[in-house]
């Protein structure tokens, strides 16, 4: 059925603490997964990605974590700022197309 | 590089009008894929274009259409406009389309549909 409306989960972190921010995908045969961050009034950035024949993936203070037995995808951000507040979505890509979870909102407290 | 570049960044339109959003996608990348966001439902994938066919579709109805041109360019058309359209609508433009370039995003159109 169509879903009533999106109940966005928060997560506050204290500035400098590492952030860890989930997403349980849906499709066991995806196999390719990304990471966006969406600041207000902007369309969706590209933060890292993984491929599904990997486990881990190291950027530039973030790691992303795929568990492919459990289909669960985690972004990890490290020495969190307040620059880093926004919202995080995981995209899959299934089928053609990539399919977005409904996404975490980061908000890093001083 | 310039990035994906969406046209107008508002429009206010009345119910039962058509509207045209502008795409132009980061040089050199073929693949275009139109998203509507809004905070009922998320990120809903329309339609993606390649090389100025349509390649795949989401579970929109028929008032929403598309194109490509041969510049990978994109429009998106949303007919006989209703209150529910209102939205943020994404382009984003990746190299192939493919399971091997991400997806990057321009900023969107705000539709406003009173």
């Amino acid at each position: 059925g169509e879903s009533v409306g999106l109940h966005l989960p928060t997560l506050s972190v204290q500035e400098g603490d590492n952030s860890i921010i989930n997403c349980a995908y849906s499709n066991s045969a995806s196999d390719y997964f990304i990471w966006y961050k969406q600041e207000s009034g902007k369309g969706p950035q590209f933060i890292i990605d993984i491929r599904s024949n990997m486990d881990k993936r190291q950027g530039q203070r973030v790691t992303v974590l795929l568990n492919k037995t459990v289909k669960h995808l985690s972004l990890q951000i490290a020495a969190t700022q307040p620059g880093d507040s926004a919202v995080y979505f995981c995209a899959e890509n299934y089928g053609q197309n990539f399919v977005f979870g409904p996404g975490t909102r980061l908000s890093v407290l001083p | 590089k310039a990035g994906v570049t969406q046209t107008p960044r508002y429009l206010i339109k009345t119910r039962g009008q058509q509207v045209t959003l502008s795409c132009s996608p980061i040089s050199g990348h073929r693949s275009v894929s139109w998203y509507q966001q809004t905070p009922g439902q998320g990120l809903q994938f329309l339609f993606e274009y390649f090389s100025e066919t349509q390649r795949n579709k989401g579970n929109f109805p028929g008032r929403f259409s598309g194109r490509q041109f041969s510049n990978s360019r994109s429009e998106m058309n949303v007919s006989t406009l209703e209150l529910g359209d209102s939205a943020l609508y994404l382009c984003a433009s990746s190299l192939t389309g493919n399971d091997d370039s991400p997806l990057h995003f321009g900023n969107g159109t705000r539709l406003t549909v009173t």
